[in-house]
């Protein structure tokens, strides 16, 4: 079965600092891959995806995700971190397309000042 | 307004009762979804539905009933609420590749 993990529950980064999150994931294929920010009390909202071609894909809000296919990760970074960026970041696979994703469990990214 | 819409947004009710939450999209999307989100488990999904009368089962359909006799709604019924039901369900929409999220409604099951 297919599954994501997001191996860091909790990450803090200070206001101006990189961030890195991970994502790993289990399939045998290339499969459809997305990043999602949720904010308190808030629905999901898409960072960026990669379907194919180049493996490093840009998003919003200056977010930007590397696709590894030998280390089946997909790991998002932003150069500084705004305190704004403070959410819930959801990395997520779909298998066979966008129809069925499966997410992973989330990663809390607090900012410090 | 367009977008995705939810209702309630916060709901209380009670084991054994039959609850229904509303899901409606103004863009037309072929794909409707619903999620539940609880801590630890990230979302996971329901039910979807691909058209109009077409509704498929997803990781944990059971206890949910959905329907979809219009493109833009997609009801999501609990037929006898229990507190494992206790969790935010999010509803999701989607057209070409990007799921579109609704802003969810909190259930509490008591």
């Amino acid at each position: 079965a297919q599954s994501v993990t997001q191996p860091d529950i909790h990450i803090t980064v200070s206001e101006g600092a990189s961030l890195e999150l991970r994502c790993n994931y289990s399939y045998g294929a290339t499969p459809y891959l997305f990043w999602y920010v949720q904010s308190p009390g808030q629905g999901l909202q898409l960072l960026l995806k990669y379907f194919s071609g180049d493996t490093l894909v840009q998003g919003i809000k200056g977010f930007e995700a590397e696709f590894k296919r030998s280390q089946s990760s997909f790991n998002l970074r932003k150069p500084s971190v705004h305190w704004s960026d403070a959410a819930e970041y959801f990395c997520a696979v779909g298998p066979g397309g966008f129809q069925k994703l499966v997410f992973g469990t989330g990663t809390r990214l607090l900012v410090s000042p | 307004d367009a977008g995705i819409t939810q209702s309630p947004r916060y709901k209380i009710t009670e084991t054994g009762r039959q609850v229904t939450l509303m899901c409606h999209q103004t863009w037309s999307h072929s794909y409707m979804f619903w999620y539940r989100q609880d801590l630890g488990h990230g979302l996971r999904l329901i039910y979807y539905s691909a058209a109009a009368d077409i509704t498929d089962k997803g990781e944990v359909p059971d206890g949910y009933v959905v329907s979809r006799s219009k493109t833009e709604n997609f009801p999501l019924t609990l037929e006898s609420a229990t507190r494992s039901q206790t969790s935010v369900y999010f509803c999701a929409s989607s057209e070409g590749g990007e799921q579109y999220f609704g802003p969810g409604t909190r259930l509490t099951v008591t």
